[in-house]
């Protein structure tokens, strides 16, 4: 089946470093790239959808400046957290889909990645 | 808007019995998907089964089966033979279905596996 590659897995940086995530389709082209973020004990909430060539759109009270997506390409999208600071820890997962407009494509998931800023 | 709800924060059962898991959701659409993931302490994602909403037959993926009641708005799992590894968290989906749009998740059931 199709894979999603998320990396890293597991990061720690001291406050005030950007750090940056990577999302790559690995067989197959994803046009469309969601990141969620999931607290502790929690479900999965979206941050923002990024389709490729284009502005990534955020949900409402996410900060654009802060949690900056790029989807430069049709396998690989990039989730940096500028300046993180220790409330910006979390488990940060994208997934992707393969087809604008494609009734049945189902997202993919990567395996997430855990962000610990000290 | 879109909501899933899903109203048992935490279940248990005995190893080998069966157990269900509900979900509810409100929508204006007649075209969309609904989706069971399983997360395990991993935290990865595992898609278990998936519904169409214009197919009326229950989909069934070896021992997990839904109930998908399209009027009542009820998409609830059931687990047969439940084993150790179904312990995990359980989240219900709903995603549009015409376009490539989010995938809207309740708040998850925790399943919990008694030996």
């Amino acid at each position: 089946g199709a894979v999603v590659s998320q990396h890293p897995s597991r990061v720690i940086c001291k406050s005030g470093t950007s750090v940056k995530i990577e999302c790559r389709s690995l067989d197959f082209q994803a046009t469309t790239m969601f990141w969620y973020r999931q607290f502790p004990k929690q479900s999965l909430m979206l941050m923002a959808t990024s389709n490729e060539g284009s502005k990534a759109t955020y949900e409402q009270g996410v900060e654009k400046d802060k949690f900056l997506i790029n989807h430069a390409s049709l396998t690989l999208s990039t989730l940096t957290v500028t300046s993180a600071h220790p409330e910006d820890s979390s488990f940060y997962i994208c997934s992707a889909s393969g087809g604008q407009g494609v009734r049945n494509q189902p997202q993919h998931f990567g395996d997430g990645t855990r962000l610990s800023i000290l | 808007a879109q909501t899933v709800t899903q109203s048992q924060p935490e279940m248990s059962v005995q190893e080998a019995e069966t157990v269900t898991l509900s979900c509810t959701y409100d929508t204006s659409e007649s075209d969309y998907y609904l989706f069971w993931y399983k997360q395990p302490p991993s935290r990865q994602m595992i898609l278990v089964i998936r519904q169409e909403a214009y197919k009326q037959q229950n989909a069934t993926e070896n021992r997990f089966s839904v109930n998908f009641q399209k009027a009542a708005k009820s998409f609830s799992l059931k687990i047969s033979d439940s084993q150790l590894g179904d312990a995990a968290m359980y989240f219900c989906a709903y995603k549009p279905g015409a376009r490539d749009d989010k995938i809207i998740f309740g708040k998850g059931t925790r399943l919990h596996i008694l030996p």
